[in-house]
């Protein structure tokens, strides 16, 4: 099956302060892209990455695609309680139509 | 667009009972899938669909488990019996297929069962 690991599972952290999550395949991807799910909700689409050592930024958030497309990384700078939730990566199997989804990390944001 | 539409949101049931849930994609994408979230095995793929055809139900976890799309704008998934592990989120999710990309994947609001 499918490996996707993200670390680490939860994170706290005072609001303000800067957060990373990572993801891990143990195959070359084709692409990866990030979710973000609310406390409560759904997953909501972030971002797509598709280039080796591909860097996209939004607002605070900036995510990257690893050189050897094995791994990405999403680093949102100085949190905000609206950043609270659960944070997913999620990759598809090469010329399949699937997507499968990291493990998660939960944000908490301390006030 | 009233995006992606699940129903019900919630369900109980007595373990036993046949439990169907149901989903309404976003209108012109040919791509449903369906998920099932729990705290212990995260956010799983069950089935997916293409142009209302199933392309692979390698994650349906038995075969109580069964999932139908008899036309483009309605899928449902049922769970026949029921038992108490079955309790999760499930999710519905639609999609069209880019040229060359794969597109992102819109989310219904889920439907939180629980088996009793």
């Amino acid at each position: 099956g499918q490996q996707v690991m993200q670390i680490p599972q939860y994170q706290h952290v005072q609001e303000g302060e800067d957060f990373t999550t990572y993801c891990n395949s143990s195959t070359t991807l084709s692409n990866i892209q990030w979710y973000k799910q609310r406390p409560g909700g759904h997953p909501v689409f972030l971002i797509q990455l598709v280039k080796s050592g591909e860097v996209k930024k939004q607002k605070r958030l900036t995510f990257q695609f690893g050189e050897a497309k094995k791994n990405s990384s999403l680093h949102i700078t100085a949190t905000q309680t609206t950043d609270v939730g659960t944070y997913f990566c999620a990759q598809d199997q090469t010329g399949a139509n699937n997507l499968f989804f990291g493990t998660g990390t939960r944000l908490t944001v301390i006030p | 667009d009233a995006g992606v539409i699940q129903s019900p949101r919630h369900e109980v049931t007595e373990m036993g009972q046949e439990v169907t849930l149901r989903c309404k994609p976003i209108s012109g994408h040919d791509y449903l899938f369906w998920y099932r979230q729990t705290m212990m095995r995260g956010l799983e793929l069950l089935i997916y669909f293409n142009n209302n055809v199933p392309i692979d139900d390698s994650g349906m976890p038995e075969d109580r488990f069964s999932a139908k799309m008899p036309n483009a704008s309605f899928s449902t998934l049922k769970i026949q019996p029921s038992e108490p592990r079955d309790s999760a989120v499930y999710f519905c999710a639609s999609s069209f297929k880019g040229i060359g990309v794969r597109e992102k994947l819109f989310f219904g609001s889920g439907t939180q069962l629980s088996v009793l």
